[in-house]
This record gives C-alpha cells, structure tokens and sequence, in this order.
C-alpha cells in the first residue's frame, strides 16, 4: 500500500529539547516536503526535498533542519524547539513528473511547552 | 506568486441544509491543479478532488459538487443535504507552474471550518 508514515503521531516536550519527527515514504517519490499547520492560517511549507542530498528552505524555515540522506527518509528536526512551535505537522510526497498527485502523512501533533 | 484565499472562516449550518464553501485562487500559470482537502477533527488530511486548469467542467460525486470557474478565478464546493460528518475544516489549495524544475509546492488555504449541527 502506497503510503507515507509520520512518527511520531504525537509528542509533548519541554522548551530546547532537540527532538527528530521522521517521515518514511514507499512510493519512490523524488520530492518531499514539510508544512505546518496553524489555526486561521492553513498549511505552510517549512522544507523541501527535490531528491537525495537536495533540500530548500520554504516559507517558514526558521527553527527547523532537514536531511535527505535516503530517498525515502525525510527527517524534520528541531534543535531547540520554542512554544512557538507548538503545531500540527505534516510530511508529503509526489513524484517528480507526476505533481499532481500529493501524498500526505497522517500528520504528527506537536506541543511545545 | 500564487495564493488562496477561503474567505469563509467559519460556516455552521443545520442538518440537510446544502452549503457552499468558496475558494479565490491567484495565479500567473497557466498550467495549474485545484484542490480540495477534508480534515475532520482526528486530524488527517483526506483528498477530495483535484481539477487542472484546462478542464472546467463541474463535478458531482454524491452529495458533493464543484464549480470550477476560470473566468473569475474560483473553484466552489457545495455540500447538499449535509450531515454532520460533513463537519470538518476544508481546504482549497493550489500548484501552478511550468513543472519544467519541479520544485512547485501546494499552495492553501486557510480553511474554512464547517460546523453542521443536528
């Protein structure tokens, strides 16, 4: 089953304690990418990953690393995460050619206290 | 640059009333796809339908419908007879580009929450 996995679903932490949500996808998608969501401000686009090795900032990066070490690993990290951080997550994948065909993660709640 | 605008925050209606969300879409492409995203309250985002730019016939799917207007740049979804599973918050989105680079990214937005009460 064509699926991309979020982990974990959901974490509570403290104030600058680094944490890793992963996000796995089995479809050989190329592109990969990460938003947050925000009550009254919908989904926003933190990362990108166009293939292994190639990642860009999107609209709010500021807080947040990623790697693409593996195509189909997508890790988002928090170094020191901030309340301000405190949100919904989502990870999602396409193809390259097919752009069309968004494939979300179940999404991962975050709290940040 | 692209944008969506959901005017509609908030909609609560009654049981069997039909209801219509509206999306405002901005772009320069001409080559675009629309969306619509249902996220219930567990959370996930559930994939609705999508629409490319040279296809404007309107779609019905059961209760659901929807209105893709190129002329003024909107793509209305219309719930008839809603139920209250229908409760949810819905998002329009869009991606638009030459898709020549590949680095298009969907584009929503902030969602209107439909509230449908018994």
């Amino acid at each position: 089953e064509a699926q991309v996995t979020q982990n974990p679903r959901y974490l509570i932490t403290v104030t600058g304690k680094k944490l890793t949500v992963t996000c796995s996808q089995n479809m050989n998608h190329e592109y990969m990418s990460w938003y947050r969501q925000d009550p009254g401000l919908g989904l926003r686009q933190i990362y990108y990953s166009m293939n292994v090795e190639v990642t860009d900032k999107g609209d709010v990066p500021e807080g947040y690393k990623v790697s693409r070490k593996e195509k189909r690993n997508f890790p988002l990290i928090l170094e020191s995460p901030s309340p301000n951080q405190t949100s919904l997550y989502f990870c999602a994948s396409r193809s390259a050619d097919r752009y069309y065909e968004q494939y979300f993660g179940p999404g991962t709640r975050l709290t940040v206290t | 640059a692209q944008k969506v605008t959901q005017a509609q925050t908030e909609i609560s209606v009654v049981e069997k009333e039909d209801v219509t969300l509206d999306c405002v879409y901005e772009t320069r492409d001409t080559t675009y796809y629309l969306f619509w995203y249902k996220q219930p309250p567990s959370g996930e985002l559930v994939f609705l339908i999508r629409r490319n730019s040279f296809d404007e016939q309107n779609e019905i799917s059961g209760r659901y419908s929807w209105n893709f207007q190129k002329s003024t740049s909107s793509f209305n979804f219309t719930i008839t007879a809603s139920q209250v599973v229908d409760s949810a918050v819905y998002f329009c989105a869009l991606i638009s580009g030459d898709f020549q680079g590949g680095s298009e990214k969907l584009v929503f937005g902030k969602g209107t929450k439909l509230t449908v009460n018994p």
